[in-house]
Order: structure tokens, then sequence, then C-alpha cells
């Protein structure tokens, strides 16, 4: 079995400063683990995905997160926040690439004060 | 390349009755899923289709019901309508890996909110 916990439902932080987005995992098998973001009233958007290759991972928008097997975690981080950032991030876990179900966390929602 | 759609958009539906979603995969996909998003919820699995045939399914009882047609589109039914099935429902598409490399990866669609009075 395989689950998600996210850290903190709400995040905020002022426009250029560090986003950090928590994600701790839980899985029987090597797992493959995915960020999405959900901006209002639209679908899902693959921010980056980890499948066995780099533990580092750089996605799209400057966001990159890093596989840490022995804290069983894969926090999302960004450098420096924009406006645009502000949206519903969720962490997805999967037994592979993601062709079979995707398990999410319940999602934390990052403000972006200017 | 339109990607994934899904209609209608938005939905209201009383108690007891039944709908029917449907999904459209980005052009190329063979295989879709279906998740059902609660109100300040992750998306949670409901089934997924390929080859016409459900392949995988979560834990959602025998109401939810789905059905996958030759150009790969997708329905989702949902029968006797509790107050609980107020939710966002997304689909997702994507190519079997059996297709080759960068297969798997799945694309959201927008979803359909469907609100039970």
């Amino acid at each position: 079995a395989q689950s998600v916990t996210q850290l903190g439902s709400h995040v905020s932080v002022s426009e250029g400063a560090l986003v950090l987005l928590r994600c701790n995992y839980s899985s029987s098998v090597p797992p493959y683990l995915f960020w999405y973001v959900q901006y209002p009233n639209q679908g899902l958007q693959l921010l980056l995905k980890y499948t066995s290759a780099a533990t580092l991972v750089k996605g799209i928008n400057g966001f990159e997160a890093e596989f840490k097997k022995s804290e069983t975690s894969f926090h999302l981080t960004k450098p420096s926040a924009h406006m645009s950032d502000a949206a519903e991030y969720f962490c997805a876990v999967s037994p592979d690439t993601g062709r079979r179900a995707l398990t999410f966390g319940s999602g934390t929602r990052l403000q972006v004060q200017p | 390349d339109a990607g994934v759609t899904q209609s209608p958009t938005h939905l209201i539906k009383t108690r007891g009755q039944q709908v029917t979603l449907r999904c459209s995969p980005k052009s190329g996909h063979d295989t879709v899923s279906w998740y059902q998003q609660a109100l300040g919820q992750g998306p949670q699995f409901i089934f997924q289709y390929y080859e016409e045939e459900e392949r995988q399914r979560g834990n959602f009882p025998d109401r939810f019901s789905g059905h996958q047609f030759p150009n790969y589109s997708s329905e989702l039914n949902v029968n006797a309508l509790l107050l609980g099935d107020s939710a966002l429902y997304l689909c997702a598409s994507s190519l079997h890996p059996r297709r080759g490399a960068g297969a798997g990866e799945q694309f959201f669609g927008p979803g359909t909110r469907l609100t039970v009075l």
C-alpha cells in the first residue's frame, strides 16, 4: 500500500521568498513520486516527477524536488516565489511511472503575499 | 493539439438520480483514468480503462461504473446519487507504456463539478 502526507494545508510566503512544500510518503515498493499544481477551476498540471534516476529533480516554472529515501520525503522547493505561483499543490505516489493509479496527498494551498 | 476535455463543466443533480460524465483523451492516448476530488481534498482514484476494459479500480462502490469507447473516449456513470458524491470529477489520459518510452504520464482535464442536492 502507498500513501502520501503533506504537512501544512496552507503555506504563505512573501514574493521573492523561498517556497518549501513538504511531502512524506509511505510505500512497500520503490516509489515513483510526482508533484502536481492546480490553479482555480483547472485540472492538475504535472510540475515534476521522480522515476528512480537522479534524486534531485527539476521541473517547470523553477520548481525542484529532492528524493530522500532515508527520510521518505520528496519536498518541493522554489528559490524565489512569484505571485503566479499561488495555487494548490499536490504530491502523489505511484508504483510505476504513472500508468497505474496515483495516490495523492491532501494538498497544500500556497499563498504569495506582495 | 487538444488536451483532455471533459463535459459538462458543471452539473446539478438531486439525491437518487443518475449522472453520466464524459471525457475525451489527449490525442494519441489510449488509457483513461477517473478521479474524484472532494472539496479541500486530494483526488482519489476511481478506476482506469484500457482497451475498453476496466483494468484497475479504487475503493468505490458499484454505483460508480464506466465505459471506454473504441475511439478511447470514456464515460463515468454514477447511480443513486448521494450528497457525498458532490465533488470535482477529474479525467486523466495516458499512453500505455507498451507504446514506448515516455508513456505513462497522466494528463488531466479541467474536471466536471457535480453538485448533489
